[in-house]
């Protein structure tokens, strides 16, 4: 088990449906992160949250929106996805060392979403 | 640009035999470096980082090794068991990102 939970673990959607992806964590990590895993890929980053605030969104179409509700919780709202948004979804998180960064991520197991 | 890659898929070791997996990256600048292990149906499990002022360091059965001359780091696992199988991704942590290579798959025979 891991310290970083995401719920669902599965999910299948529409192109017309609204789904949210969730993630929590109590490691007190202040840096929480989502990425994108297509099959045999490495995770590529979607967007960094940093005390609450989004500090990096890598160009991520609107059709996904983050959220951060508190220190603990991360979401992605979706909407209007396409089937190449099919994917593993990861949430992460890790402390925020303001001097030096040097800080690994603790990922979730993600949630595997597929766009019908 | 950056980029950390990685120089081959895939990897088939003896059990008992030791691994070593390698990657290169090309950012000069990079200053810390960490190796993720991703078994099917999970997410990136942290092994070992290494910061840019250190050439080497040991954890429980893993060593990684950097060199900044050629800009390469390695994995070392020794003894390696059936567990090990995964994927291997080096990753290079800049602020706030991490960015992951392509990955190694690690294959165990019996």
């Amino acid at each position: 088990d891991t310290e970083v939970t995401q719920t669902p673990k599965h999910l299948v959607m529409g192109m017309t449906n609204k789904k949210s992806l969730k993630c929590e964590q109590h490691m007190g990590h202040r840096a929480m992160y989502w990425y994108k895993q297509k099959a045999k890929k490495p995770p590529e980053l979607m967007f960094v949250y940093s005390y609450e605030k989004l500090s990096i969104n890598e160009s991520v179409p609107s059709r996904f929106s983050p959220e951060c509700p508190n220190s603990s919780l991360l979401n992605l709202h979706l909407h209007a996805l396409q089937p190449e948004d099919s994917a593993l979804y990861l949430c992460a998180s890790s402390q925020l060392d303001l001097i030096s960064f040097n800080s690994p991520l603790h990922f979730g197991n993600g949630t595997r979403l597929t766009v019908t | 640009g950056e980029s950390v890659g990685l120089h081959l898929p895939t990897l088939s070791v003896q059990e008992g035999d030791n691994s070593i997996i390698n990657c290169a990256y090309s950012n000069s600048a990079s200053d810390y470096f960490i190796w993720y292990k991703q078994e099917s149906g999970k997410g990136p499990q942290f092994i070992i980082d290494i910061r840019s002022n250190m050439d080497k360091r040991q954890g429980q059965r893993v060593t990684v090794l950097l060199n900044k001359t050629v800009k390469h780091l390695s994995l070392q696992i020794a003894a390696t068991q059936p567990g090990d199988s995964a994927v291997y991704f080096c990753a290079e942590r800049g602020y706030q990102k991490v960015t992951f290579g392509t990955g190694t798959k690690l294959q165990v025979i019996p």
